[in-house]
């Protein structure tokens, strides 16, 4: 079973404006990561924030993590038609197995 | 886009056949994960070597193994292919203390 959904499944933006992609998950966690991934193929890690951070950045990206809601939020500010992609968080296994769990990923489109 | 190289990329194979599928991480990689990502779902870990041991196993039955090889290669072999088992398979390596990378994965697909 999945840890964690996100939400909403589908986003369609016009290229320039903001994106904003929801997880949520359930148990206790160590680090939350998001990943990338175009048209089913491989994963392209974007970022990992750990339990004690609140917020991080990197590029355009944005991340929020609030572990009182179990959930995080990923910003992508101006979207590119290269955006376009599938967005899946994951969260480390609390029992330590170093197994990663995934969400059920949106699928995000930018359109030109 | 990654050091991690699978192969085959596409795979076809007949309900009840076999199939290995095969990852070659990069040096210094200990570890390695396997995961199976049914369409229009997240990927699902199967089970992770460490230095040629399993160390960790998802809910999947024993027709999955694995084995992983001194020179950072790694295998994941099915036994009695199912339907279900259809699936982008997706191998991820780290190094101690470090990130995962991911291949791009192998397309399965049981007729």
């Amino acid at each position: 079973s999945q840890q964690g959904e996100e939400d909403p499944q589908a986003l369609s933006i016009q290229e320039g404006e903001n994106a904003t992609m929801n997880c949520s998950y359930k148990t206790s966690i160590n680090n939350l990561q998001w990943y990338r991934q175009n048209s089913g193929r491989g994963l392209v890690h974007l970022i990992l924030i750990r339990s004690n951070e609140r917020e991080k950045h990197s590029g355009r990206l944005r991340v929020t993590l609030d572990t009182s809601k179990k959930s995080s939020s990923l910003l992508i500010t101006a979207s590119r038609a290269a955006d376009t992609a599938s967005y899946f968080c994951a969260t480390d296994d609390p029992s330590g197995t170093y197994k990663y769990i995934f969400g059920t990923g949106t699928r995000l489109k930018v359109l030109a | 886009e990654t050091g991690v190289t699978q192969s085959p990329t596409h795979l076809i194979k007949t309900r009840g056949q076999q199939v290995t599928l095969r990852c070659s991480s990069q040096s210094g990689h200990n570890t390695v994960s396997w995961y199976q990502q049914a369409l229009g779902q997240g990927p699902q870990f199967i089970f992770q070597y460490y230095r040629e041991e399993e160390n960790g196993r998802g809910n999947f039955p024993p027709r999955f193994s694995g084995l992983q090889f001194p020179n950072y290669s790694s295998e994941l072999n099915v036994n009695a292919l199912e339907l279900d088992d259809s699936a982008l398979y997706l191998c991820a390596s780290r190094g101690t203390g470090g990130g995962y990378t991911f291949g791009s994965g192998t397309r399965l697909t049981v007729v």
